[in-house]
This record gives C-alpha cells, sequence and structure tokens, in this order.
C-alpha cells in the first residue's frame, strides 16, 4: 500500500495564478479530507468527501478555493486566482471512518509570491 | 459539540526522562479519541489510539496513552524520551454527529540531549 499519494511536494507560483493540488486517496476509503496547516492557524480542515461527494466544504476560506473529487481514486483542490497569503502546507487525509483513524499524504508545501 | 484541548503549546523534556503530553476533551457519549505524530516536513501520522477497553493504550515508538474518563482526559506518555521524539503532537477526538475527527491545536514536544 502506497498510501495517500499528493503531488507536487512543492509548488511556487506567482500570485494571481492557478495552482491545482492532487491527491489520490487509499483504495478502499471512502472518506476524503483537504486541510491547510499554518503557524498561524494551525492544522483546519477545508473540505471533506464521502464517497466522492462534498459533505461539508464550510471550511474552504473563499470563491477562489474549489475541490472536486471526480472518481474515488483522485482528487484535486484548486486555487484561482493565487494570492501570498494562501502560502501553507496542504495535506490531503483518507480513511474509511473515522473509527479507524486518518491516513494523511505527506503534503504539497504552497508558497505564492 | 465534540472537542479536544491541548493546554500546552510546548513541551520541553531531557533525554531519558518520563513525558507527558496533555489532551482533554468534550464529547457527549463514550469518546474515541486518538494521538497523532508530525515529524517535520511530514503529514500527521497514527500513534495510537481508545476505543474501548483498557485504559492504558500502547502504540507506536514506545509511546503510551491513558484513558481517565472522570477527568476526561487522554494524556501520552512515555517513560523514556528520545531526542527523535521531537516532533509536533496532536489529539483528536471522533465526532459521531459527523463521524469526523476533530484535532487539537498540538503541542510541539523538544527533547534535549
Amino acid at each position: 500500500d502506497a498510501g495517500v499519494i499528493q503531488s507536487p511536494r512543492h509548488e511556487v507560483t506567482e500570485m494571481g495564478q492557478e495552482v491545482t493540488l492532487r491527491c489520490k486517496p487509499i483504495s478502499g476509503h471512502d472518506y476524503l479530507f483537504w486541510y491547510r496547516q499554518t503557524m498561524m492557524r494551525g492544522l483546519e480542515l477545508l473540505i471533506y468527501f464521502n464517497n466522492n461527494v462534498p459533505i461539508d466544504d464550510s471550511g474552504m476560506p473563499e470563491d477562489r478555493f474549489s475541490a472536486k473529487m471526480p472518481n474515488a481514486s483522485f482528487s484535486t483542490l484548486k486555487i484561482q486566482p493565487s494570492e501570498p497569503r494562501d502560502s501553507a502546507v496542504y495535506f490531503c487525509a483518507s480513511s474509511r471512518r473515522s473509527f479507524y483513524g486518518y491516513t494523511f499524504g505527506s503534503g504539497t508545501r504552497l508558497t505564492v509570491v | 459539540a465534540q472537542s479536544v484541548a491541548q493546554p500546552e503549546d510546548q513541551v520541553n523534556v531531557a533525554e531519558g526522562n518520563p513525558l507527558t503530553v496533555k489532551c482533554t476533551y468534550s464529547v457527549s457519549g463514550n469518546p474515541y479519541l486518538f494521538w497523532y505524530v508530525q515529524y517535520p516536513n511530514r503529514g500527521l501520522q497514527f500513534l495510537l489510539k481508545y476505543i474501548t477497553g483498557d485504559n492504558l493504550v500502547k502504540g507506536s515508538y514506545g509511546f503510551e496513552a491513558e484513558f481517565n474518563k472522570s477527568q476526561t482526559s487522554f494524556h501520552l506518555k512515555k517513560p523514556s524520551a528520545l531526542v527523535s521524539d521531537s516532533a509536533l503532537y496532536f489529539c483528536a477526538v471522533r465526532d459521531f454527529n459527523t463521524d469526523k475527527l476533530i484535532f487539537g491545536t498540538g503541542t510541539r514536544l523538544q527533547v534535549f540531549p
């Protein structure tokens, strides 16, 4: 099992550009979560999916952020247009049920200059 | 609403000494509790969980946690700290209403040689 796979590991982009982060969850996991981590705000849940359907996107900071899960093996988090304050580490996690805990990916470190 | 609190932002301990990282919870019903560790530039990794049964739960890397219902606590412990234990530690509780984990703000453990 390769675990939760995120790409890219690092992304540096200019303000105003579109950024797409990708996640491949563990096969058989029904839940997928997107988190953002910064020094100031800690770990924040942005959105989560159950069986590819978005359940709660109340943590998405603004309309510039969008997330999709077209199938059980792939999800994207898109920021358009990006701003310097979006600089953070973005994590994807998946699980079968919360009972089992989550498995996190290694994260994408986003820097917007 | 379900919640967890990690009252200490940072814990400092000398190598070889016992360590404790504190966590208290607030849930309706029986809690499902978790500890995760985050090493630098890595995602969160599962350490241990309490669902039911023995109040002392053993996990990875020699860590254990004690569930105390009367004090609503789930403190993480290790008899002898290693420098390599230095990391960020998160406590989490299952939210029964949404079936997702609620994470604490994290405690940074620093083990000095």
